[in-house]
């Protein structure tokens, strides 16, 4: 069975400011790994998944993830976050031949000016 | 287009209570999913189905839960009869089912709380 651990509940970061949102998975077989966001009051959206090929990984928003699996993680990273990226951010892992996401706790993203 | 339509969006009802929560998937999305979420965690998924067939149900409490999809376009979930722990936000989601890795798409949810 798959698992997602997301290490902090809650990640404060001043506008402009490069964010870090942390993400380790545990699995004994070869995984897909997702990023899902849910603004507020809005249902989940995919912002950006790993199927194969390269280990990085970019979304259209300037969003992006890379694949470690020596470490079993899928970080997320931006250079530079926006007031609009405010929400919360969903890691997520697939056993390869199952279209079953396991969803870690969640992060919930909040922007200062 | 359309995206996944979830109602009633809010749902307060009294402990032993039934309740039931509708979804309508994307158009021409054969696999549709319903989640749980509770507070402060990630959704879980309670069950799958592939057209009008459930194909994983094993995290749906069958005692309560009940759920189906004829016709194998919309779908509805029951809870009957509801606890305080049923309290949660329910989430259907759609894909085209088209393989692993494949996009699902989430309603906005059914927020539920038993009192």
């Amino acid at each position: 069975a798959q698992s997602v651990t997301q290490l902090d509940s809650q990640v404060p970061v001043f506008e402009e400011a490069p964010v870090e949102l942390r993400c380790n998975y545990s699995s004994s077989v070869s995984v897909y790994l997702f990023w899902y966001v849910q603004y507020p009051n809005q249902g989940l959206q995919l912002l950006l998944k790993y199927l194969s090929g390269s280990t990085l990984v970019e979304s259209i928003n300037g969003f992006e993830a890379e694949f470690n699996k020596s470490q079993t993680s899928f970080h997320l990273r931006k250079p530079s976050v926006h007031i609009s990226d405010t929400a919360e951010y969903f890691c997520a892992v697939s056993n390869q031949g199952a279209q079953k996401l396991v969803f870690g706790q969640g992060t919930r993203l909040t922007i200062n000016p | 287009e359309a995206g996944v339509v979830q109602s009633p969006r809010y749902k307060i009802i009294e402990k032993k209570q039934p309740v039931a929560f509708w979804c309508n998937p994307i158009s021409g999305h054969n696999t549709l999913y319903w989640y749980r979420q509770n507070l402060g965690q990630g959704p879980e998924l309670l069950i799958r189905y592939e057209n009008e067939e459930a194909v994983d149900d094993s995290q749906l409490p069958k005692d309560r839960f009940s759920a189906e999809r004829l016709k194998g376009v919309d779908s509805t979930l029951k809870i009957q009869p509801a606890e305080l722990g049923d309290s949660a936000v329910y989430l259907c989601a759609s894909s085209l089912g088209l393989g692993v890795g494949s996009e699902q798409y989430f309603g906005p949810g059914t927020r539920l709380t038993v009192t």
